[in-house]
């Protein structure tokens, strides 16, 4: 069984700063690692996704993350958040070789601010 | 194709009635998932299917909950007699399910209001 723990609920940031929302999980098995974006009443949208190779990964919009096997962490981090970046931001994991059954966090608010 | 399509996007049911939601995943994809989003968390595992093949239900998915995808395309979920804590977001998603199945694509979602 997997469990993702999202350290924060809510990370107001001004905008044109950094921002990092972090994002801990528990496997016993390998996993595919994944950040999701969500606007106010709409569905999932994926940001990035991990699967294996380098632990720097790239997505839409900006964001990156970083896989880091010895803290069992998947940090998402922008250099710089713009007004639209306004959403909740769900970390997720599925076993490793599918997307199925994606056991998620509870997400992080992130509220930018002028 | 237009991605996954969720019917209706909003719904409110009394108490004790039952409700119907549908789910059209991506055209190619074989593996079609449904979730829960109660507020304030992230989705809930419920069930999901290999082209026809219902393979796996969470033990979220109590008797009064069924869920069929009968040609292997769409997919229906029923809730029966609902209860006010039935009321949630009801996700689809959907992914290939062959070979590399890296991606699950979300729907819309249907609010589900139990009144």
């Amino acid at each position: 069984a997997q469990s993702v723990t999202q350290l924060d609920s809510q990370v107001p940031v001004f905008e044109e700063a950094p921002v990092e929302l972090r994002c801990n999980y528990s496997s016993s098995v390998s996993v595919y690692l994944f950040w999701y974006v969500q606007y106010p009443n709409q569905g999932l949208q994926l940001l990035l996704k991990y699967l294996s190779g380098s632990t720097l990964v790239k997505g839409i919009n900006g964001f990156e993350a970083e896989f880091n096997k010895s803290q069992t962490s998947f940090h998402l981090r922008k250099p710089s958040v713009h007004i639209s970046d306004t959403a909740e931001y769900f970390c997720a994991v599925s076993p490793a070789g599918t997307a199925s059954k994606l056991t998620f966090g509870t997400g992080t608010r992130l509220q930018v601010t002028l | 194709d237009t991605g996954v399509s969720q019917n209706p996007r909003h719904k409110i049911t009394k108490r004790g009635q039952n409700v119907t939601f549908r789910c059209d995943p991506i055209s190619e994809h074989n593996r079609l998932y449904w979730y829960r989003q109660t507020l304030g968390q992230g989705p809930e595992f419920l069930t999901y299917f290999q082209n026809e093949a219902q393979l796996e239900k969470s033990r979220l998915l109590s008797d009064r909950f069924s869920a069929e995808r009968p040609k292997g395309s769409f997919s229906t979920l029923e809730i029966q007699r609902t209860e006010q804590g039935d009321s949630a977001m009801y996700l689809c998603a959907s992914s290939l399910g062959v070979g590399a199945d890296t991606e699950a694509f979300f729907g819309q979602g249907t609010r589900l209001t139990v009144v």
